[in-house]
């Protein structure tokens, strides 16, 4: 059973849009990040977030946590090439246990 | 980054061929994990340690074990490789704060024939 879904699973836009990776589950987490994966190496935690309705900025990018912390959201303003890759979400049911991971989000910006 | 190495990177081995695994970290960090990655299962835990000698299992673990005798070196061992099991391998480590944040290693891709 996946309890993280990751929507939309691969994503393709021109360089200079703006989109949105959706995180969404029926559980509650404690915390939740997001990674961004390029070919041949692993993950490389771009945020954490832990209070519900917390919003995080990076840059160009937005993370939001979910009221509920249910959901959270990855908004991406302009995007560049360099943004293409793998984005994952992954959640912490409590401290210092596992993190279940969505199957991921595939993005490609196209210069 | 955080100083966390693999070894091997790549590996071709047969089945029923035993295979080790060495995720080796210069952080000190209490928590280590075996991840496989597959197209369309995203990362699946195998194992994770909690402490030197402390391990336990994850959702994929049939087919895997592993030793932590040390705080730096975590060890997966296929005992007796599976085609099921060509995979790409990463291990992670984690402070186990209660963000529970992970650091991930650079990966192993081991294909079994």
């Amino acid at each position: 059973t996946q309890l993280l879904e990751q929507s939309p699973q691969f994503l393709s836009i021109q360089e200079g849009e703006n989109l949105t990776v959706y995180c969404n589950s029926s559980s509650v987490f404690s915390s939740l990040q997001w990674y961004r994966q390029e070919p041949g190496e692993g993950p490389v935690l771009l945020v954490t977030v832990v209070t519900g309705g917390e919003v995080k900025k990076l840059k160009r990018l937005t993370f939001q946590f979910g009221d509920a912390r249910k959901d959270s959201s990855l908004h991406i303003t302009a995007a560049q090439p360099g943004d293409t890759g793998l984005y994952l979400c992954a959640g912490a049911r409590t401290s210092g246990s596992r993190l279940t991971f969505g199957e991921g989000t595939q993005l490609t910006v196209n210069p | 980054d955080a100083g966390i190495t693999q070894s091997p990177r790549h590996k071709v081995t047969e089945t029923g061929t035993p295979v080790t695994l060495r995720c080796h970290q210069t952080e000190n960090h209490r928590y280590m994990y075996w991840y496989r990655q597959d197209p369309g299962h995203g990362l699946r835990l195998i194992h994770y340690s909690y402490g030197v000698k402390d391990t336990d299992k994850g959702e994929v673990s049939d087919g895997y074990s592993v030793s932590r005798s040390k705080t730096e070196d975590f060890l997966l061992t296929l005992e007796s490789a599976t085609s099921s099991q060509t995979s790409v391998y990463f291990c992670a480590i984690s402070t186990g704060t209660r963000s529970a944040e992970q650091y991930f290693g650079p990966g192993t891709r081991l294909t079994v024939t």
